[in-house]
């Protein structure tokens, strides 16, 4: 997991507020995932994303979240109007992409709705 | 959607037992990984696994990739205190897009 950093490592937001969890991947990695985990869960996939392009966000609630992965710059998940719900570990994962699917996590940003 | 049942959910160890932990599905999948999480960090890649029927090690460690595809073992010889957090695997489907299934995870904890 070297390399995939996330920030902030704990985010605390008033029910209603926007949460920005930002992920930048190991560098020459094009490939990003977000995942969720609510405590004593494994990870739930959310979204992926390969530069610029959303690939798959079958995971991902339709409304309020958004993610995206611009040219310059880190990988963005976007909670608007969070609720209590909302609170949990979110991790970010890149990889190389192609035949090479070893995916290597950040430390997670833990999100509290307060 | 595709399931991952891991179990055992938890389990107590001993230093210098051997450990075992399965995750099976109920469907098949290209590629087996095995993760360890600790406390207030992200899961750290232990094994993968590309092949059905692969055997693979890692140090004290062991993973099967199963024969059908659906399944794979995890074993930790010789165990030692830090090998207590949380052990996940994880399979993923080339058909299904890059992303990951995780099972619920296997709590390693110290005998008291």
């Amino acid at each position: 997991n070297a390399g995939v950093m996330q920030n902030p490592r704990h985010l605390v937001r008033r029910r209603g507020q926007e949460a920005r969890l930002r992920c930048s991947p190991v560098k020459g990695h094009s490939h990003v995932y977000w995942y969720r985990q609510l405590p004593e869960e494994g990870l739930k996939f959310m979204v992926y994303l390969q530069k610029e392009n959303i690939i798959d966000e079958s995971g991902m609630p339709k409304e309020r979240f958004s993610a995206e992965f611009p040219k310059e710059g880190p990988s963005i998940l976007r909670i608007q109007q969070v609720v209590r719900g909302d609170s949990a570990a979110y991790f970010c994962a890149s990889s190389p992409g192609g035949a090479n699917t070893e995916a290597f996590f950040g430390q997670g940003t833990r999100l509290t709705v307060v | 959607g595709q399931q991952l049942n891991q179990s055992p959910q938890s389990m107590f160890i001993q230093e210098g037992e051997d450990v075992s932990m399965n995750c099976t599905s109920s469907s098949i999948f290209n590629t087996w990984l095995w993760y360890k999480q600790e406390p207030g960090e992200g899961p750290v890649l232990l094994i993968a696994l590309y092949k059905a029927g692969e055997l693979t090690s890692n140090g004290r460690l062991t993973a099967q990739f199963g024969i059908t595809r659906k399944d794979s073992f995890l074993n930790i010889s010789a165990s030692i205190p830090s090998d207590v957090g949380i052990y996940f695997c994880a399979g993923h489907l080339t058909a299904a897009g890059n992303k990951l299934t995780f099972g619920g995870g296997t709590r390693v904890l110290v005998k008291p």
